[in-house]
């Protein structure tokens, strides 16, 4: 079956705009998660989302970020007045559940860099 | 918080050479632990995983043990493919939490023929 998805693969943007990121996690996965995996930081945790709550968003690294998850479906990732170094690969991963035993599932990732 | 440190590489090998990757962890509670890996061009994929003491996992010829006296779960392969080439993560989840998982910084491999 489909696995998670991400668009776009590649986004290049000026610094200062606005960029939105989607994911489209597999079809019944009720737990969705974004990551972001930087040159020197390593893969690290953004945001979880549990049907189309955020119970942790506690790695969002500031308020510039914000993810929201429509239908307990299809998430979006957006950064606003974006930086320089902002600019990373945003993973997203889903899981049939949260909780112990269930794996996550991550998408191919969206390339993002910052002019 | 919970952290993984994981050897640096990059690692160059090759073919039919034993590789170990080493990784230790420091985590609150009972993590569960996993090894992900991510070929060229494609996304991470999960490669095994060990949900508690003395656990072993193995997949595609890696093995794993959850080691809780040393705090570590080192890769091994006892002979790489080519095909193996591809960033190794180590990573845990629980402790705290049950569902973020906390990577280390990966590891290059290259095989060579």
């Amino acid at each position: 079956g489909a696995g998670v998805s991400q668009s776009p693969s590649n986004k290049v943007t000026e610094k200062g705009k606005d960029v939105e990121l989607r994911c489209d996690p597999i079809s019944g996965h009720t737990a969705l998660y974004w990551y972001r995996q930087s040159l020197g930081q390593g893969l690290e945790f953004l945001i979880y989302f549990q049907g189309n709550s955020a119970p942790d968003k506690s790695g969002l690294p500031s308020d510039r970020f914000s993810a929201e998850r429509t239908g307990g479906s299809v998430s979006t990732l957006t950064i606003q007045r974006t930086q320089q170094e902002d600019s990373a690969v945003y993973l997203c991963a889903s899981s049939p559940r949260q909780g112990a035993g269930n794996e996550q599932f991550f998408g191919p990732g969206t390339r993002l860099t910052v002019l | 918080g919970d952290s993984v440190t994981q050897m640096e590489g990059p690692v160059t090998l090759s073919e039919e050479a034993f590789l170990t990757i080493n990784c230790t962890y420091t985590a609150t509670g009972y993590p569960s632990l996993f090894w992900y890996v991510q070929y060229p061009g494609e996304g991470l994929q999960l490669l095994l995983k060990a949900t508690k003491a003395d656990d072993k996992g193995s997949n595609k010829g890696f093995e794993a043990t959850y080691r809780k006296e040393t705090t570590s779960f080192h890769l091994e392969k006892g002979s790489v493919q080519v095909s193996d080439s591809a960033v190794y993560f180590c990573a845990l989840r629980g402790g705290g939490s049950n569902y973020k998982l906390t990577f280390g910084k990966g590891t290059l491999l290259t095989v060579n023929p």
